[in-house]
This record gives C-alpha cells, structure tokens and sequence, in this order.
C-alpha cells in the first residue's frame, strides 16, 4: 500500500511569489491534515480536511494561505504571496478514521522563502 | 490548552547505550499519545503508542508507559544503534478533536 506522499520535496522561492504543494493521501483515507514545521519548533497543525470539506481549519495562520480538496482526493496547498516567516517543513498526514486513530505522514515539502 | 513538552536535544549517545528521551504533556480530557520518529531524509513514522494510562506502547526496542500521575510519556531504549539516529517527537491528541500537538522534536545522534 502506497504511503502519504507529497510534491514537491523542496521548493525555494522569493518573497512575494506564489508556491503550491500537493498532497496525496493513503487511498481510502477520508481524513487529511495540513502541519508545519517552522524553524526546528513543535510540528503545528494547520488544517483538517474530510473528503472534500474543511473541517477544522483553525491553524491557518493566514489569508494568504488556501487548501483545497477537490473531489475528496488529492489535496493542495497554496501560499499567496509567500513572506519569509512561510519558510519550514509542510507536512501532509491521512487517517481513515478520526478521533485517536493514528495520522500517517508524508515525507514534507521544505519550503525556503528568500 | 493541550501541549507537548520534551527534552532539549541533540543527544549523542554511544551505541549500546541506554536512551531516555522525557515528555511531558498538559491534556484536556483524556488524551492518546504517540511517539513519532524522522530517519533523515525521510517523513515523519509512527514509533509506538498508548491510548490510556498505564498502557506501554512498544515498537523496534523502544518503550513509552503512559503515567497519568505524572503527565508523562517518556521514551526508552536499553541499547541503542547507528540506526537509531533519527528525529523524535512526542506527540498527543485528545480524540474529541482531530489534531496532534507535537512537542519540538529531540534529535539523537549514535556513535559507533
């Protein structure tokens, strides 16, 4: 069974481009979750999506930042435009169930914004 | 609010050491914990887990009891290898909601 994957690996952009990540979950995985890693801190959460519906998305830490899920499948992440405090690991994780079920991660995107 | 807090690393350990890496967590309600490993270059893998106190997750040599006494989720190991170096993070979700509070990560380096 194929793992969380997700595209691209690294990404380093400048300040004020645009920069879209993507996000495949474990087939059959209803629930998926956005995180991030800023600066060797705590992995935070950004969102959480089930099938195609933003169910919590309390995380995001701005306008600047859109996720979608069209079609309950693949996910994207879009940064608009990109400041320097964006730059860190995006992580994308997958459950089949919510609640205490374990989250599967994905190897994350690096992002460096100059 | 609900928070991870783990040891400082890094950690550098000879191999065949015994490894202790302490979390502690603050939890609303009854939370689930998880210890998640990073191998370089590689994503973030489940390493064990324990839904309810007292419960010992253990996975690959690595142990972990849930205390609820003491908020604690403590990582061992009696003898750790090269392999083992990686990145490790505690980790906590309470159920009721659906995210993981992370703590920062405890990077450990074994040496031959």
């Amino acid at each position: 069974e194929a793992g969380v994957t997700q595209f691209p690996s690294h990404s380093v952009i400048e300040k004020g481009q645009t920069v879209t990540l993507r996000c495949d979950p474990i087939s059959g995985h209803d629930n998926l979750y956005w995180y991030r890693r800023v600066m060797g801190k705590e992995i935070k959460f950004l969102l959480h999506f089930v099938k195609e519906s933003k169910q919590d998305e309390s995380g995001m830490p701005n306008n600047r930042f859109l996720a979608e899920r069209t079609g309950g499948t693949y996910s994207t992440l879009k940064v608009q435009p990109a400041e320097l405090e964006d730059s860190g690991v995006y992580f994308c994780a997958s459950s089949q169930r919510v609640g205490r079920e374990t989250q599967y991660f994905g190897p994350g995107t690096r992002l460096l914004v100059l | 609010g609900n928070s991870v807090t783990q040891m400082e690393g890094p950690v550098t350990l000879s191999e065949e050491a015994f490894l202790t890496i302490n979390c502690t967590y603050t939890a609303t309600g009854y939370p689930s914990l998880f210890w998640y490993v990073q191998y370089p270059g590689e994503g973030l893998q489940l390493l064990l887990k324990a839904t309810k106190a007292d419960d010992k997750g253990s996975n690959k040599g690595f142990e972990a009891t849930y205390r609820k006494e003491t908020t604690s989720f403590h990582l061992e190991k009696g003898s750790v290898q090269v392999s083992d170096s990686a990145v490790y993070f505690c980790a906590l979700t309470r159920g009721t909601g659906n995210q993981f509070y992370f703590g920062t990560g405890t990077s450990l380096t074994v040496i031959p």
